[in-house]
């Protein structure tokens, strides 16, 4: 089976640099993604690692160590819009086809 | 390029009662997900498809939800009975199989705005 595990919360202020993790276990793996999900909202597509290292994109940078079965998205220079539910979610192939599972997300608070 | 389109957005019923949300996924994407959502929790997989072919519906409970996707484009999730465990958001979203370059870059998944669902 596949499993992932992330914190429930994090609080920090605008402008400040966060960082929220992601363990996972997995068969299969592919690679890791980013989704960010505002309240009532979809979840929206960040970024994807499927090397070890990071990736940048912006304020957002993830981070993905295959070895450890981790993974960090780093949030830098904070916006009170940056409140919302980060997951991440593993890609791992079974039966040839690529499927997606979902960790339980960490609450990001952004206070001014 | 439009997004992905889900109905109804609300949608209010008793236990024992039936029914029906469609996804319509963005142009030419192979692959159509129904995922659930439970207030706190994220998104889980329902069931898979790659174009009219269901990949995984292992967590599909079969005695009360189908799910099916004529002609490999739009998509309807059907629940009779409801119970009161099935309140959540229904979320359809869709991929492409590739994005291109030398590798797979992991399709990221196009969500819709989904479907809450409160089961009375």
């Amino acid at each position: 089976g596949q499993s992932l595990e992330q914190p429930s919360e994090v609080t920090a202020v605008e402008g400040a640099i966060v960082q929220m993790n992601c363990t996972y276990q997995t068969s299969g793996f592919y690679g890791l993604s980013w989704y960010q999900q505002h309240d009532g909202g979809a979840p929206t597509f960040l970024s994807y690692n499927a090397l070890d290292g990071l990736e940048e994109t912006g304020r957002f940078s993830s981070f993905l160590s295959r070895s450890d079965s981790y993974g960090y998205l780093l949030l830098q220079e904070l916006q009170m819009k940056d409140s919302a539910s980060y997951f991440c979610a593993v890609r791992y192939v079974n039966t040839g086809f690529q499927k997606l599972v979902f960790g339980t997300g960490t609450r990001l608070l952004v206070s001014p | 390029e439009a997004g992905v389109a889900q109905s109804p957005r609300y949608k209010i019923i008793e236990k024992r009662q039936s029914v029906a949300f469609w996804c319509n996924p963005i142009s030419g994407h192979a692959t159509l997900y129904w995922y659930q959502q439970i207030l706190g929790q994220g998104p889980k997989l329902l069931i898979q498809f790659q174009n009219n072919g269901v990949v995984d519906d292992s967590q599909l409970p079969k005695d009360r939800f189908s799910a099916e996707r004529l002609k490999g484009v739009d998509s309807t999730l059907k629940i009779q009975p409801a119970k009161l465990e099935d309140s959540a958001v229904y979320l359809c979203a869709s991929s492409s199989t590739y994005s291109g370059g030398l590798l797979p870059l992991g399709s990221p998944l196009h969500f819709g705005n989904g479907t809450r669902l409160t089961v009375t």
